[in-house]
């Protein structure tokens, strides 16, 4: 069964990083992991997306180890406006075709 | 500006009626999505198409159905075979099935 769990909430201060992880069991083998940000009633929005060891761009890192079993968003120094929730997403393959699974969600609380 | 564009916001049912949600995206982009979000939960797909005349069943495709007759639009009919559609209806769309999703703001959905 695809299954991807993520820590339920986390709690963080400006000016630090913080790393969510997504565990992510049968994931598909030619597929990326995406993630992204949610605020209340908006559409996710787009933070980064790898397929295996690490990738960077402006505002996120994505570590994936070799086995790609989970993964871990890393977001350098956050501030007040980077309290949301995280999700991962992975794709699943089985014999009725591909899913696309979102993680549970994980809620991210920046304090002053 | 080149988007995802649902409608309307906010969708009011009565027990019994059909509904359509509308998605409507100018990105160019070939695959296209329709995912659930139940308070507090993560997304859940409904269903997804890769190509215009094509769509998939995701988990919870009981009581939905959807069309694909043109690139630029998706639209999501909430049957009255779904005992409970309240929830937050959001539509996505990407270039290709494994690249980065593009949300739209959602509809959300209620019983009267």
């Amino acid at each position: 069964l695809a299954k991807t769990t993520q820590p339920i909430s986390m709690d963080s201060y400006e000016g630090q990083e913080v790393n969510i992880t997504c565990s992510h069991n049968n994931i598909a083998t030619n597929d990326y992991i995406t993630w992204y940000q949610q605020f209340p009633s908006q559409g996710p929005r787009f933070i980064i997306q790898g397929y295996k060891t690490k990738v960077t761009n402006e505002v996120a890192s994505l570590f994936i180890p070799a086995d790609r079993k989970s993964s871990t968003l890393s977001l350098p120094r956050v501030s007040l406006s980077d309290t949301a929730v995280y999700y991962c997403l992975v794709v699943f393959r089985d014999n009725y075709g591909q899913n696309f699974v979102f993680g549970p969600g994980t809620r991210l609380s920046v304090l002053p | 500006d080149g988007g995802i564009t649902q409608s309307p916001k906010y969708l009011f049912r009565k027990e019994g009626q059909n509904v359509t949600l509308s998605c409507e995206q100018n990105l160019n982009h070939d695959a296209m999505y329709w995912y659930r979000q139940d308070p507090g939960q993560g997304l859940r797909l409904i269903y997804y198409s890769q190509i215009v005349n094509d769509f998939q069943k995701g988990d919870i495709a009981e009581g939905y159905s959807v069309s694909r007759e043109k690139k630029e639009s998706f639209p999501l009919t909430v049957t009255s075979a779904q005992k409970n559609p309240t929830a937050f209806y959001l539509c996505a769309s990407s270039i290709h099935r494994s690249q980065p999703q593009h949300f739209g703001d959602g509809t959300r959905l209620s019983i009267l």
